[in-house]
């Protein structure tokens, strides 16, 4: 069974462009969760979906940053324009909706912006 | 708001023996959940155990179990007979029961383990 698909993996991007990166969560889990890592502030919620629906945005910094959930087997997070700061790993996890699955994440995208 | 505190950056262990790393929380509900997750230099997310926080037993799975202490908030992770391969980040993290979905993250304590 595939996990979490992230891409792509490394994203190396100049101040101002708009990066995009991609999820798709485990086949038949209907929460999908975009996380963020850097060495300042941890690892910190940015969006969860529902269904397809976000439930929860409240961790998304800024205009800058939108998240998109088309169908169940792929979600986007778009920043537009990209910022130094935005330099980190973002994970994608996904599980099945309730308290007591786990989530899975994905290998995570190491995101540059020089 | 939740908050989740592990108040060791670092810690080391001898290869076979046994090292406690800690964590403490900060929540008004009663009833959740916490986790441990490992990062390995992979930066894959692995979790580890999980504790349901209606549930007096601690749970184990394998070398690990945890210390959880309701009243003082308190979640440690106790891994026995450390190997090479529980080098690693760990992390520990909190999920409100009935509430919202999105775990709440520590900081990450460094597990170093020495051959």
């Amino acid at each position: 069974d595939a996990g979490v698909i992230q891409s792509p993996r490394h994203e190396v991007t100049e101040m101002g462009q708009e990066v995009t990166l991609r999820c798709k969560p485990i086949s038949g889990h209907n929460s999908l969760f975009w996380y963020r890592q850097t060495m300042m502030r941890g690892l910190e919620l940015l969006i969860y979906f529902n269904n397809n629906v976000p439930i929860d945005d409240s961790g998304m910094p800024e205009d800058r940053f939108s998240a998109k959930m088309p169908n169940a087997s792929f979600s986007t997070l778009k920043i537009q324009p990209s910022e130094p700061r935005d330099s980190a790993v973002y994970f994608c996890a996904s599980s099945l909706s309730g308290d007591s699955y786990e989530q899975y994440f994905g290998p995570g995208t190491r995101l540059t912006v020089t | 708001a939740q908050t989740v505190t592990q108040s060791q950056p670092e810690m080391s262990v001898q290869e076979a023996e046994t090292v406690t790393l800690s964590c403490t929380y900060d929540t008004s509900e009663s009833d959740y959940y916490l986790f441990w997750y490992k990062q390995p230099p992979s930066r894959q997310m692995i979790l580890v155990i999980r504790q349901e926080a209606y549930k007096q037993q601690n749970a184990t799975e394998n070398r690990f179990s945890v210390n959880f202490q309701k009243a003082a908030k308190s979640f440690s992770l106790k891994i026995s007979d450390s190997q090479l391969g529980d080098a690693a980040m760990y992390f520990c993290a909190y999920k409100d029961r009935g509430g919202s979905e999105k775990l709440v993250f520590g900081k990450g304590t460094k597990l170093t383990v020495n051959p």
